[in-house]
């Protein structure tokens, strides 16, 4: 069965210092997003990506951070001038329409700023 | 904003038990999905539902749209199901993303 696949599995950054989480979707998924977990708390959205624009955004994607599907398979998601409290576990999903079937995650980044 | 409420927090269970966990959200939706995450952190899909009920294998999911609520059940219970059980609604406006709510930790003894 096709998979959402994520790298790395687990990043390690210092403060202050940009990170490149990398996601690569199911290959016939149109709607794309991000979520983030921090440890022991429930998982929150972040970003929802389609048609090459970004279609809804949270609070918490403010100008830090960026998402891009450079090469029509990957879909990146860019961390500026990483806090400490960007620290937690990073899900990319796809889903081939809105609505109708459900999301498939990828088993997560686990971002650590130092 | 919809507000995602699951109960228990915790459930421990013995072999063979029927589980139900609970979950309720205060805002009509679109979808509701119910999600296992493994003690990895890796999250799965298990059910995506509008209306009624859906069963698989021996999970089954129901809604009641007028209630605002929703159950998972789990009959004969086994160690294997213990993970973490999150229930996330889609709002009707939105594009397809999930608002979650805590999850309910099952830990299912032999």
């Amino acid at each position: 069965e096709p998979e959402v696949t994520q790298t790395p599995s687990h990043q390690v950054t210092q403060m202050g210092q940009e990170v490149i989480l990398r996601c690569v979707p199911i290959s016939n998924h149109l709607y794309f997003y991000w979520y983030r977990q921090i440890l022991g708390q429930k998982v929150e959205f972040l970003v929802s990506f389609y048609n090459n624009e970004i279609s809804e955004k949270s609070e918490i994607f403010d100008d830090q951070f960026s998402v891009e599907r450079p090469d029509g398979s990957n879909f990146t998601l860019k961390i500026r001038s990483t806090k400490l409290e960007d620290s937690a576990m990073y899900f990319c999903a796809s889903s081939p329409d809105r609505g109708v079937q459900p999301q498939h995650f990828g088993d997560g980044t686990r971002l650590s700023i130092l | 904003k919809n507000e995602v409420e699951q109960s228990p927090q915790n459930l421990t269970a013995q072999e063979g038990e029927f589980i139900t966990i609970n979950c309720s959200y205060s805002v009509g939706i679109s979808a509701l999905h119910w999600l296992q995450q493994h003690p990895g952190g890796g999250i799965v899909s298990l059910f995506m539902l509008s209306s009624g009920k859906k069963k698989h294998g021996r999970l089954i999911a129901t809604i009641n749209i007028q209630e605002k609520h929703s159950s998972l059940h789990i009959t004969a219970s086994h160690p294997r199901d213990s993970a973490v059980y999150i229930c996330a609604v889609e709002d009707g406006g939105s594009q397809g993303n999930l608002i979650f709510g805590k999850g309910t930790k099952l830990s299912v003894k032999p």
